[in-house]
């Protein structure tokens, strides 16, 4: 298994380009989710599914857009980028949602870069 | 949306000595309590996932505690080696997980 995969690992856009950050697991997890990470702030939840069709927002989930129309992808769009976007995100996958207390397995990251 | 409070921010300890960070939370609807441990430049990886008032959960040198009536979790870690330097995450699951700021630990040889 590759487990969960992001695309691409770096990525650098001017402010005002949209772009979509990539996310794929084969675990048939039904949970996934997005996380962005900050300097000081830990991890940020920015969006989540519990399952394909399902989609919910996290606690900054501003500027960005997702859709689950399969288990194993949860693309992360970014609709108009602005410098505050400027982060490492990570996505996530756990074998259930709600109210399951599964571990969570994390991708390696997309380092994305807003000027 | 869950307030999550972990302390210390940051922790410097010498290599062997033992130590241990806190984790608060609502203790209302409340699933379960996620530790992870953040090695810089990787990703969290899970250390324990813990469900039930009064859970002890250990991995090594590594244990957690969990009290769900008065909301915290505590985690140990006994005779820290530089190894185990990392930034150690806690997330309560009540509908969606949240993650607390982490604790960073660093262990000098």
């Amino acid at each position: 298994n590759a487990g969960v995969t992001q695309t691409p690992k770096f990525q650098v856009l001017k402010t005002g380009q949209s772009m979509t950050l990539q996310c794929a697991q084969d675990m048939n997890h039904e949970y996934m989710s997005w996380y962005r990470q900050d300097p000081g702030m830990g991890l940020r939840l920015i969006h989540y599914s519990v399952g394909a069709g399902i989609t919910d927002q996290g606690e900054v989930p501003n500027g960005y857009n997702v859709s689950r129309s399969t288990t194993e992808d949860f693309p992360l769009r970014l609709l108009s980028a602005a410098p505050s976007q400027t982060s490492v995100y990570f996505c996530a996958s756990s074998r259930s949602g709600t109210g399951d207390p599964h571990e969570q397995y994390f991708g390696p990251g997309t380092r994305l870069t807003v000027t | 949306i869950l307030n999550v409070e972990q302390s210390p921010q940051s922790l410097h300890v010498q290599e062997g000595d033992s130590t241990n960070f806190t984790c608060s939370f609502p203790s209302s609807n409340f699933y379960a309590l996620h530790w992870y441990r953040w090695e810089t430049a990787k990703s969290p990886e899970a250390l324990f996932v813990m469900t039930l008032n009064g859970d002890e959960k250990k991995k090594g040198r590594i244990s957690a505690t969990l009290n769900t009536k008065e909301g915290y979790s505590y985690l140990y870690i006994k005779g820290s080696q530089p190894e185990d330097s990392a930034t150690y995450l806690c997330a309560p699951l009540g509908g969606k997980l949240i993650f607390g700021q982490g604790t960073e630990l660093s262990v000098k040889p």
